[in-house]
């Protein structure tokens, strides 16, 4: 079965400095990959997405992630963290073996605290 | 492009009582899923709709019901409500779903009383 963990129900940063929210899955097939942000009443906002290719891929507004397919991992980070940053991060995946879906399947979420 | 809308953004209800929500996807947009959002379940996928069909459910009970038009926009309905509905709903589009990016609008906060 397709699982996503996020093993942080918070995590806080200094602003400035770097950040790093973590992200582990769970697929049969090859995974597609997304992280999105929710602001306080408001739906999700898209981040970025890996489907293949280059390990490293960037995003919207500073952020980046990380797959890393032996650590079945996909961790988001941003060199230099904003207090506007504070937010609720979530992680999904969908299974790429199944081709006629795009059920998304999302981890619990990660509160992301930047403090001034 | 307009972004996903769907209305109500708010709405309130009782108990036994049946709502239906309304999603309107980006233009050009085909496929349309919708998600329940709560504090103690997260974010659960209920179903997706493609072309008028449904390609995908997810694991609610059939009181849950939703169906998409011709012009793409969707509506999902629950009947009989129940306290344990109340949750924000959202609705995502993508252009055709596999593995397009869905794009997801405000949600509709619903509160069964």
């Amino acid at each position: 079965a397709q699982s996503v963990a996020q093993p942080e129900d918070q995590v806080n940063v200094a602003e400035g400095n770097p950040l790093t929210v973590k992200c582990t899955y769970s697929v049969s097939g090859n995974p597609y990959l997304f992280w999105y942000v929710q602001y306080p009443n408001r739906g999700l906002q898209f981040l970025l997405k890996y489907i293949t290719g280059d390990n490293l891929v960037k995003g919207s507004y500073g952020f980046e992630a990380e797959f890393n397919k032996s650590q079945t991992s996909f961790h988001l980070k941003k060199p230099s963290a904003l207090v506007s940053d504070s937010a609720l991060y979530f992680c999904a995946v969908r299974d790429g073996g199944s081709s006629n879906t795009g059920k998304l399947i999302f981890g619990q979420g990660t509160t992301l605290q930047v403090k001034p | 492009k307009a972004g996903v809308t769907q209305t109500p953004r708010y709405l309130i209800k009782t108990r036994g009582q049946q709502v239906t929500l309304s999603c309107s996807p980006i233009s050009g947009h085909r496929s349309v899923s919708w998600y329940q959002q709560t504090p103690g379940q997260g974010l659960q996928f209920l179903f997706e709709y493609f072309s008028e069909t449904q390609r995908n459910k997810g694991n609610f009970p059939g009181r849950f019901s939703g169906r998409q038009f011709s012009n793409s926009r969707s509506e999902m309905n629950v009947s009989t409500l129940e306290l344990g509905d109340s949750a924000l709903y959202l609705c995502a589009s993508s252009s055709h779903g596999t593995p397009e990016t869905q794009y997801f609008g405000p949600g509709t906060r619903l509160l069964v009383l």
